[in-house]
């Protein structure tokens, strides 16, 4: 069955360093890739979606790798500011119209 | 919330009762998915929609059926609760079936 692993559940950084986050998927092999940002009572929102040919995209602060040998993705946010403290969901193409997610990686920026 | 609502927002209901929760989104996207979150598990996917009155079954749809007679509404409803059907049911919607979703504020069920 697939397998979706955020390697950290939670992962404490000082403001103004770099915050890299770990997704890493088995029995998978997915089209795309999605990233989400999850507030304490809210729903997720979408930050970016990197597609199995990209190496790489980037946002603002926000970089994200896809490595489809490793079968992996590496979520970056640059300056790290305590506004980004927040769960950050990975997810994955399942079937034809669903995906699957993560369990999020939970992390705490520190001023 | 990107034109989602969910309703209510909180219910607490006793184990046996039926339940229906409500989705309903201004942005006229085909697509809308019923998505549940529990601690430990992530976000699991319970069914989905493709169309009005195209449905179809995700993850974990047992003790769940849906209905979408309008596009703009996505019915769940739990026909006799559990209390393992506790939990905080999201909605989300989106373009097509390889887009981005964009997600609701959430129910929070309990089931006592």
């Amino acid at each position: 069955s697939q397998k979706i692993e955020q390697n950290s559940e939670a992962l404490n950084i000082q403001e103004g360093k770099t915050a890299t986050l770990t997704c890493n998927y088995t029995n998978y092999s997915p089209a795309y890739l999605q990233w989400y940002r999850q507030d304490p009572g809210r729903g997720p929102v979408f930050l970016l979606l990197i597609r199995e040919n990209e190496k790489e995209k980037r946002k603002e602060r926000l970089k994200v790798t896809f490595d489809t040998t490793l079968k992996q993705s590496l979520f970056h946010i640059t300056a790290s500011q305590p506004a980004d403290s927040a769960t950050y969901l990975c997810a994955l193409r399942g079937g034809a119209n669903n995906l699957f997610f993560g369990t999020g990686t939970r992390l705490t920026v520190i001023p | 919330d990107a034109g989602i609502t969910q309703s209510p927002r909180h219910k607490v209901t006793e184990t046996g009762t039926p339940v229906t929760l409500r989705c309903h989104q201004t942005e006229n996207h085909r697509y809308m998915y019923w998505y549940r979150q529990d601690p430990g598990h992530g976000l699991r996917l319970i069914h989905y929609s493709y169309g009005v009155k195209d449905t179809d079954k995700g993850e974990v749809s047992d003790g769940y059926s849906v209905s979408r007679s309008k596009t703009e509404d996505f019915l769940l409803t739990l026909e006799s609760a559990t209390s393992s059907q506790t939990s905080v049911y999201f909605c989300a919607i989106s373009v097509t079936g390889a887009s981005e979703q964009y997600f609701g504020p959430g129910t929070r069920l309990t089931v006592t």
